[in-house]
């Protein structure tokens, strides 16, 4: 099965308002976490990452936190625009090169 | 700055019949390259990955194979196509050192009939 999993498929949010994203993982021992944006119709789009080392990291309109304690990852977005629909992948990188997927939370904005 | 390329962007494929999908990447050297499969509403599962030139490691056992002849070319084919190879398949790369991020093209949609 999965090492990665998102806690809902779903997200639908007011355009505008900050949008959250959650993310739980399995496997303790890793130590590099990805978000990713898709599309319909295209590739996975790197969105920000975070080392095992740090808890908090933000780039631009976005901020993801890690809390290792629960094995925990988030993803925030600010002032959620209708181009941030999209699906919602974390990934978790187990061993060597190797990601592991979470299934996806589908993020829709309401104008 | 570097890009990745994938060709068709959609197949229809007959049972049976041969399969090769193609993938380059430009703007960097030695990466690690990857094919995934994505079933529809699912996450990314990993079939091959690549490390350089002629090596190639197979994550599940399958009716597809993996190639590299090339240092930023990565190939996906099969002999044979089955009804379950329909998907949308993905070829990332990223650079050959740990904790660094894989990007990815933009797929190819394939359909089994």
């Amino acid at each position: 099965g999965e090492s990665v999993g998102l806690h809902l498929p779903t997200l639908s949010v007011q355009e505008g308002d900050n949008s959250i994203i959650n993310c739980a993982y399995s496997n303790s021992a890793s130590d590099y976490f990805i978000w990713y944006k898709q599309e319909s119709g295209k590739g996975p789009q790197f969105i920000i990452d975070i080392r095992s080392n740090m808890d908090k990291r933000q780039g631009q309109r976005v901020t993801v936190l890690l809390n290792k304690t629960v094995k925990h990852l988030s993803l925030q977005i600010a002032a959620t625009q209708p181009g941030d629909s999209a699906v919602y992948f974390c990934a978790e990188n187990i061993y060597d090169y190797k990601l592991s997927f979470g299934a996806g939370t589908t993020v829709t904005v309401r104008a | 700055s570097q890009t990745i390329h994938q060709w068709p962007a959609t197949l229809v494929q007959p049972v049976g019949s041969p399969l090769s999908l193609e993938c380059t990447v430009e703007g960097t050297s030695n990466p690690n390259l990857y094919w995934y499969r994505q079933a529809a509403g699912r996450g990314l599962q990993l079939l091959f990955y690549s490390v350089g030139i002629g090596q190639i490691s197979s994550e599940v056992p399958q009716n597809l194979s993996a190639s590299r002849p090339q240092d930023r070319q990565f190939i996906l084919s099969s002999k044979k196509l089955l009804l379950s190879d329909s998907g949308f398949y993905l070829c990332a790369w990223s650079v050959g050192v740990s904790e660094q991020p894989q990007h990815f093209g933009d797929g190819t949609r394939l359909s089994i009939l």
